[in-house]
């Protein structure tokens, strides 16, 4: 079953406007939530993490929301840029237990328009 | 950016081959983690160490696939048989350890024939 989960698939935008890309999850052990943000050919690239102990997370124009009680983020990409079109991963792990591995959901494919 | 290094960046093998790819993990990093992507996306946890001792592993590493770190050489990730299924982009992340973020290389795209 999947553990982390990611909508929309695909998010379309304007240059300018802000994304707004979700991500839910089932685990109550989980207390980390990175994104990586992933081009073509290349690995993912951390954007932006944040711990369950806070619930918003601000780096530039990317701002993570934390709903802990509904097990709810999201990414909110503000000013998008064509630069920004890229996959977009939310993973989750439960740090200090299982080797801190990562669990990732399967990805919302952002494309920005100039 | 990542100075995580993974080599090679591509791989073809034929089914029942030999497939072994490395990484450096980077400077000072204890922790390597290995991950699959295959082409839906999908991401699965294969084996991480620390130092050069292995912290968890799935089911699938202990049959056909073998890992391991060596103090002062690449860790490496080999598939002893290969198969169709097997091909997906093999990603190597390194961490200080504890809550440290993983910080992934370039992965290596292994192709099986």
């Amino acid at each position: 079953q999947q553990q982390v989960r990611q909508s929309p698939q695909s998010l379309t935008v304007w240059e300018g406007e802000t994304a707004i890309l979700n991500c839910s999850y089932e685990d109550s052990t989980f207390n980390y939530f990175p994104w990586y943000q992933q081009f073509p050919g290349e690995g993912p690239a951390l954007l932006i993490s944040i711990r369950s102990v806070s619930d918003k997370k601000e780096d530039g124009r990317f701002t993570i929301f934390f709903n802990k009680r509904e097990k709810k983020l999201s990414l909110h990409i503000t000013d998008s840029q064509p630069g920004d079109s890229a996959t977009y991963f939310c993973a989750a792990s439960a740090v200090g237990s299982s080797g801190n591995k990562l669990i990732f959901g399967i990805g919302t494919l952002l494309s920005v328009k100039p | 950016n990542s100075k995580v290094i993974q080599t090679p960046r591509y791989l073809v093998k034929g089914q029942g081959q030999k497939a072994k790819m490395r990484c450096i993990p980077e400077k000072g990093h204890p922790v390597v983690f290995w991950y699959q992507q295959n082409k839906n996306n999908e991401f699965k946890f294969l084996i991480n160490f620390q130092n050069q001792e292995v912290l968890q592993q799935i089911d699938m590493t202990e049959k056909r696939f073998s890992a391991e770190c060596p103090s002062n050489s690449p860790c490496s990730l080999e598939i002893q048989s290969s198969e169709a299924g097997d091909s997906a982009l093999y990603l190597c992340a390194s961490s200080l350890g504890g809550p440290a973020e993983q910080f992934f290389g370039p992965g290596t795209r292994l192709t099986v024939l």
